[in-house]
Order: structure tokens, then C-alpha cells, then sequence
């Protein structure tokens, strides 16, 4: 079966850089995705990271080694509003997207 | 476009009955997934589909199955209700790849007491 290892929490004042980390077991492993959910909300897809190497998408990048089986999500220039549960989330060959438990970010003035 | 559409919003069962959640897909999605959330537990897998066909099953007993129909929409029936039932279902849709990334509804939030 899959698992998916990440901190439960993290604090950050504004302005700061974070960096959530994610371990994955799995097999037949096709990428690493990240969402974002704020109370109450649905989650948003962030990124996605099919091969090796960081995908940067404006504050945001997203980092893959497959040999490590380890992603992050990198927040560059904290703000209030990035205050949320990232969840990272598996993608298998012939199986669903898998879903850790999720880090809850939060960002204080 | 119209976001993923889920129904109702709220929902309160006693233990026991039986109840259907239901998902409108963004138009083109043709996969749907299910995800039963609770505090500390993250996103728990429940079903996937796939043009009417139930592509993957996650861990949860009987008591939880779904289904889609041709028009992409599904619908999730939980019979027998448990406490432990309680928790917030969410939906999403995808155009079939998951690279493409999940759009998720806002969820039924489903109280049993």
C-alpha cells in the first residue's frame, strides 16, 4: 500500500520562506501532487512534479527526487492568506490519487 | 466555467438511516473521485470513476458505494449510519489524467447523531 509522511505543523511569520516536506511509499509511482485547503474551503491544486527537479510557479515551487522518494512545497514571501493545510498526494499507475494527512501553515504578523 | 457542484452542503442523519450525496462535475470531466474528510485524517480515498465504471475502491466497508451516470454526475450512498460517519465528502473532478489536477467541490458536510 501507499504512504505519505509530512509535519502536521509549521509556523512562519510574514515574509519568511517554508518548506513542507513529503516521503512517499509507493509503487508503480507516477508523480507528486500539492493542494491547498483554508478552513471551511475545497482544496486547490498548487503543482504538480512528474520528473526530478523543482517546479516553480510564482511564490510557490514544488521539488521531486524520485530516488529519495521525498518532495517539498517551497513558499517564498509569506503572507496571512497562505495560512492553510497543504496536503501532498500520490499518483499511482492503476490506483487513485492518495492524499497524506496534510500541514497545517501558520503564518503570524 | 461552472466549478464542481455538490449536494446538499449540509447534512444531518440519525444512526441508521441511509443517505446520497451528490456530484456535478466540471463539464468534460469524465472522472469523479470521492474523499471522505476528518480532523487529523486528511483526505481518505473512497472511489474513483471513470465513464459510468468504478475504476478504484478505497479501504471503507460496504456500507459506502457510489456510482456514475452517463452524463458524468455521480452520487455516494452511505447506509446504515455510524457516528464515526460524520465527517466532511468531498468530490473531484478531473478530465481523466490525474497530472492534470483535481478540482474539488466545496463538500457535503454530513453530521450523524
Amino acid at each position: 500500500g501507499q504512504s505519505l509522511e509530512q509535519p502536521s505543523e509549521v509556523t512562519a511569520v510574514e515574509g519568511a520562506i517554508v518548506q513542507i516536506n513529503c516521503t512517499y511509499q509507493t509503487s508503480g509511482f507516477y508523480g507528486l501532487s500539492w493542494y491547498q485547503q483554508h478552513d471551511g474551503g475545497a482544496p486547490t491544486f498548487l503543482s504538480y512534479n512528474g520528473l526530478d527537479g523543482l517546479e516553480e510557479t510564482g511564490r510557490f515551487s514544488s521539488f521531486l527526487s524520485r530516488s529519495d522518494s521525498y518532495g517539498y512545497l517551497l513558499l517564498q514571501e509569506l503572507q496571512m492568506k497562505d495560512s492553510a493545510s497543504y496536503f501532498c498526494a500520490v499518483s499511482e499507475a492503476g490506483t487513485a490519487l492518495i492524499f497524506g494527512k496534510g500541514t497545517t501553515l501558520s503564518v503570524s504578523s | 466555467k461552472a466549478g464542481v457542484t455538490q449536494t446538499p452542503r449540509y447534512l444531518i442523519k440519525t444512526r441508521g438511516q441511509q443517505v446520497t450525496l451528490s456530484c456535478s462535475p466540471i463539464s468534460g470531466h469524465r472522472s469523479v473521485s470521492w474523499y471522505q474528510q476528518t480532523p487529523g485524517q486528511g483526505l481518505q480515498f473512497l472511489f474513483e470513476y471513470f465513464s459510468e465504471t468504478q475504476r478504484n475502491k478505497g479501504n471503507f466497508p460496504g456500507r459506502f458505494s457510489g456510482r456514475q451516470f452517463s452524463n458524468s454526475r455521480s452520487e455516494m450512498n452511505v447506509s446504515t449510519l455510524e457516528l464515526g460517519d460524520s465527517a466532511l465528502y468531498l468530490c473531484a473532478s478531473t478530465v481523466g489524467g490525474r497530472v492534470d489536477g483535481y478540482t474539488f467541490g466545496s463538500g457535503t458536510r454530513l453530521t450523524v447523531v
